[in-house]
């Protein structure tokens, strides 16, 4: 069964530090995809990134940037130069996509990101 | 404007008493989906449908409802609300399924008393 681990319940970091958020997954499919979706503290979800399990490329987007690695099953995100409105709680996910999915959505349970001006 | 809409935003309701949620959506998305959020448990996905008439079970369906009966709509159904459905409740959809990105709604704050 697919899983998502976000062992990070909590960080705060003083504002303009770099931050990083772990996401490790386990699935297995040898096909599917990964997301991080942004829930600042108005309440919405606002998507950030997918990235399929063929595509290992790193993903930079601003002050933004994702590490996905095979190899330890781990899809993280770092805010460089952190601003006060990238406080938030943070979500990653997993869906399968190979023959047998079931087209579920596992989230992680989520890490809630202070910035400390 | 591409949205997601969901009513109300906030009920208190009585341990018992049938309520829907409602859920709408004005892009044509196939796929749509409930989920709850609860502290410390992330969110968790209740009922999801590819197209109209298909629903399928996510990982936490007891005691909910949903039908799909247009496209565009997808409203979640509690036929006897208990006090541990007390959460925050999101719709989401997505144009290609549960692996494209998903619109969520603005959520709807749930609390059975």
């Amino acid at each position: 069964a697919q899983k998502v681990t976000q062992a990070q319940t909590e960080i705060s970091v003083v504002e303009k530090e770099d931050v990083t958020l772990d996401c490790v997954y386990e699935t297995r499919d040898t096909t599917y995809y990964l997301f991080w979706y942004k829930q600042p503290p108005s309440g919405e979800l606002v998507f950030l990134i997918r990235r399929n399990s063929f595509d290992e490329q790193n993903e930079i987007s601003g002050r933004y940037s994702w590490n996905f690695q095979k190899s330890t099953s781990s899809f993280n995100f770092t805010i460089t130069a952190s601003q006060v409105v990238d406080s938030a709680v943070y979500f990653c996910a997993l869906s399968e996509a190979g023959l047998n999915r079931d087209d579920k959505i596992i989230f992680g349970k989520g890490t809630r990101l202070h910035i400390l001006p | 404007e591409a949205q997601v809409t969901q009513n109300p935003r906030y009920l208190i309701t009585v341990t018992g008493k049938k309520l829907t949620v409602t859920c709408s959506q004005n892009m044509n998305h196939e796929y749509m989906s409930w989920y709850r959020q609860d502290p410390g448990l992330g969110l968790r996905q209740i009922y999801y449908s590819m197209n109209v008439e298909v629903t399928d079970k996510g990982d936490v369906p007891e005691g909910y409802k949903v039908s799909r009966k247009e496209k565009r709509n997808f409203p979640l159904i509690l036929e006897s609300p208990s006090p541990n459905q007390t959460s925050l409740y999101f719709c989401a959809s997505s144009l290609g399924g549960v692996n494209t990105e998903a619109f969520f709604g603005q959520g709807t704050r749930l609390t059975v008393v």
